[in-house]
């Protein structure tokens, strides 16, 4: 059964503490390793897409990882604007989608 | 450039009726899907439509119908709701090549007294 968990629940940093957040999968055949945000009342926004172990993705004070059971969402450097619920997702072999539960980042100026 | 769009963005519902959920993308996306958010829990995959006139269960079906009427729009229906499925709802949907990201609404929050 395909299965996505995430740690820590809730992360609280001070700005411009770096840390990191996890993403551990089972799937039958990975197709997609996606990293979303998800802002309060919001839908959730695209951040990365990771498609085979050793790949690795930047933008801005964010890079995310791929093994062949986990993923990371470095966060280096963060600012007040980076607080969100961060979302992790795999692609299966039949084009579904499945989500962890989400950590949820505050940064404190 | 309006991507996904849910309606109604929100409602609430006694125990035992019935309501639709719409949701339209003109992005030309060929598989569309429908989610429930709850606290703690993350997003559950309710149904999923590869293509027009194709729809597949997902981890949560139960209670729920849906109707993918073009390859525009998708529509979920609570034809008996419960109080179990008060939530959020979003829509989704992704390129034709289905290797891409999900591409999101921006929810309906349904509430069953």
């Amino acid at each position: 059964e395909d299965q996505v968990t995430q740690s820590p629940e809730a992360l609280r940093l001070q700005e411009g503490e770096s840390s990191s957040l996890n993403c551990s999968y089972t799937v039958s055949g990975l197709r997609g390793l996606f990293w979303y945000r998800q802002d309060p009342g919001k839908g959730p926004e695209f951040l990365f897409t990771l498609y085979s172990a050793g790949e690795e993705k930047e933008k801005e004070r964010l890079k995310a990882t791929l093994t062949k059971k986990e993923s990371f969402l470095h966060i280096t450097a963060p600012k007040p604007e980076d607080s969100a619920t961060y979302l992790c997702a795999v692609q299966d072999n039949f084009n579904k989608f499945y989500f962890g539960s989400g950590t949820k980042l505050n940064v404190k100026p | 450039n309006a991507g996904v769009t849910q309606t109604p963005k929100f409602q609430v519902l006694k125990t035992g009726q019935s309501m639709t959920l719409q949701c339209a993308q003109d992005m030309n996306h060929n598989s569309m899907y429908w989610y429930r958010q709850d606290p703690g829990m993350g997003l559950r995959l309710i149904y999923y439509s590869a293509s027009e006139g194709t729809t597949d269960k997902g981890e949560v079906p139960n209670g729920y119908n849906v109707s993918r009427l073009n390859k525009r729009e998708f529509s979920l229906r609570l034809e008996s709701a419960a109080p179990s499925q008060t939530s959020v709802y979003f829509c989704a949907s992704t390129r034709p090549r289905d290797t891409g990201e999900l591409f999101f609404g921006e929810g309906s929050r349904l509430t069953v007294l």
